[in-house]
């Protein structure tokens, strides 16, 4: 059974501080992992990708890695904003799953930038 | 961009009624949707895949009887809720996959039973 953990459950920053959001899984044998954006009440929004044959994947101010052998991703976050307050979401396939929609979620870290 | 609208975004029910909440894919065609849960504080939890044309796949513990999913279509899947209790309160978001794309979601739907 796939669990993923994200470290740390909630972080507060100030403003163009960069940071690090950290997720780990148990089963390493994935096709991707993903990370996804959920503002208070709201759906989720695809953040990033990334495939099991890539290292990192980036996208703006944002740069996702993956290390399948250690288990681990993680969210770097540059200049940070207020903007960017919302709860992070990392997702990796069930256990012996290859479906890009089957997926098992962490509990997230809420992120709170402040002016 | 694809678009997942899911509706209603919010709904209050009296315990016994049972809700019905639609989820469809607004620029392309969903052959495989999902519906996810999330209690509050708490991250999402998958109950289930809908599949165009053929019977959902329900998750471990998730009773079928009582989330009655329909995928009529290649643009809808519905999630019924029968007979809802306060313990059915919860977001309940769906997501459909694009063929080649990230996975898209719906905006949620809060279920409260009172």
């Amino acid at each position: 059974k796939q669990e993923v953990t994200q470290i740390p459950a909630a972080l507060s920053v100030p403003e163009g501080e960069n940071l690090v959001l950290n997720c780990s899984f148990t089963d390493s044998a994935i096709y991707n992992l993903q990370w996804f954006r959920q503002d208070p009440g709201k759906g989720l929004t695809s953040l990033l990708l990334i495939q099991s044959s890539q290292r990192e994947q980036t996208s703006g101010r944002l740069n996702a890695s993956l290390d399948k052998s250690s288990g681990r991703s993680t969210l770097y976050i540059a200049a940070s904003q207020p903007g960017d307050s919302a709860t992070y979401l990392c997702a990796a396939p069930n256990a012996g799953g290859t479906s890009y929609g089957k997926l098992t979620f962490g509990q997230g870290t809420i992120l709170t930038v402040h002016p | 961009g694809a678009v997942v609208s899911q509706h209603p975004s919010w709904v209050i029910c009296k315990s016994g009624t049972s809700v019905k909440i639609e989820c469809r894919s607004l620029d392309f065609q969903a052959t495989t949707m999902f519906w996810y849960r999330q209690f509050p504080k708490q991250s999402l939890m998958l109950m289930a895949t809908s599949n165009e044309g053929s019977k959902a796949t329900y998750e471990q513990g998730v009773e079928k009887d009582k989330f009655l999913i329909n995928h009529a279509s290649l643009t809808l899947s519905t999630l019924t809720v029968t007979s809802a209790h306060p313990e059915d309160s919860s977001f309940y978001i769906c997501s459909a996959l694009d063929r080649g794309s990230p996975l898209h979601f719906g905006n949620g739907t809060r279920l409260t039973v009172t």
